[in-house]
């Protein structure tokens, strides 16, 4: 079945360095959503890319859609506290469902 | 998120014993999904429902059971046949379960069973 892969895994890094996690789908996405879980907290939308190769950004975050609609990333510069949590890609099951596949999951630590 | 609880926030029950867990929306949506998280893991698909009267099992339906009566309620029963139930449940919605909606999730359920 369909497979969506996140690394690394974990992240650990001082306050001001860069961070970045990768989502992989195993087939290609009509659309790739992002979405944020603080520690104890519930999975919180924060973006959605479409088109082939489309870069997006919030403030500190830079989200891109690869070319071929497989693979997507997040980037953070100069990470704060306030970035800690989990990161989930997800991307449409296909079929008439169209349920989300969620990605595994990078949990980024950020050391003050 | 805004618009979907879920109740309790944390429940405790004793091996064997069957437990419901409320999920309510207020959004209007048609799809309802539940997901169960397990410490330091991703998010696995439960059961989910594109409108009233309609689920479907996802990928680890075993052990637990739903019902879609109303368009806003999405109740979670968790069975005793559940081998492993301690774990944090996520309800979900969507307006549509369409391929570009994005998904609303409440606030959980931590279940523990002794």
């Amino acid at each position: 079945g369909q497979q969506v892969m996140q690394i690394p895994q974990y992240q650990h890094v001082q306050e001001g360095e860069d961070f970045t996690t990768y989502c992989n789908s195993s087939t290609t996405l009509s659309n790739i959503q992002w979405y944020k879980q603080r520690p104890g907290g519930h999975p919180v939308f924060l973006i959605q890319l479409v088109k082939s190769g489309e870069v997006k950004k919030q403030k500190r975050l830079t989200f891109q859609f690869g070319e071929a609609k497989k693979n997507s990333s997040l980037h953070i510069t100069a990470t704060q506290t306030t970035d800690v949590g989990t990161y989930f890609c997800a991307g449409p099951g296909g079929g008439a469902t169209n349920k989300l596949i969620f990605g595994t999951g990078t949990l980024l630590a950020v050391q003050p | 998120d805004g618009g979907i609880t879920q109740s309790p926030k944390y429940l405790f029950r004793k091996e064997g014993q069957n437990v419901t867990l409320s999920c309510e929306q207020n959004l209007n949506h048609d799809a309802m999904y539940w997901y169960r998280q397990d410490p330091g893991q991703g998010l696995r698909l439960i059961y989910y429902s594109q409108i009233v009267n309609d689920f479907q099992k996802g990928d680890i339906a075993e052990g637990y059971s739903v019902s879609r009566e109303k368009k806003e309620s999405f109740p979670l029963t968790v069975t005793s046949a559940q081998k492993n139930p301690t774990a944090f449940y996520l309800c979900a919605s969507r307006p549509k379960a369409s391929s570009s909606d994005t998904q609303y999730f409440g606030p959980g359920t931590r279940l523990t069973v002794l």
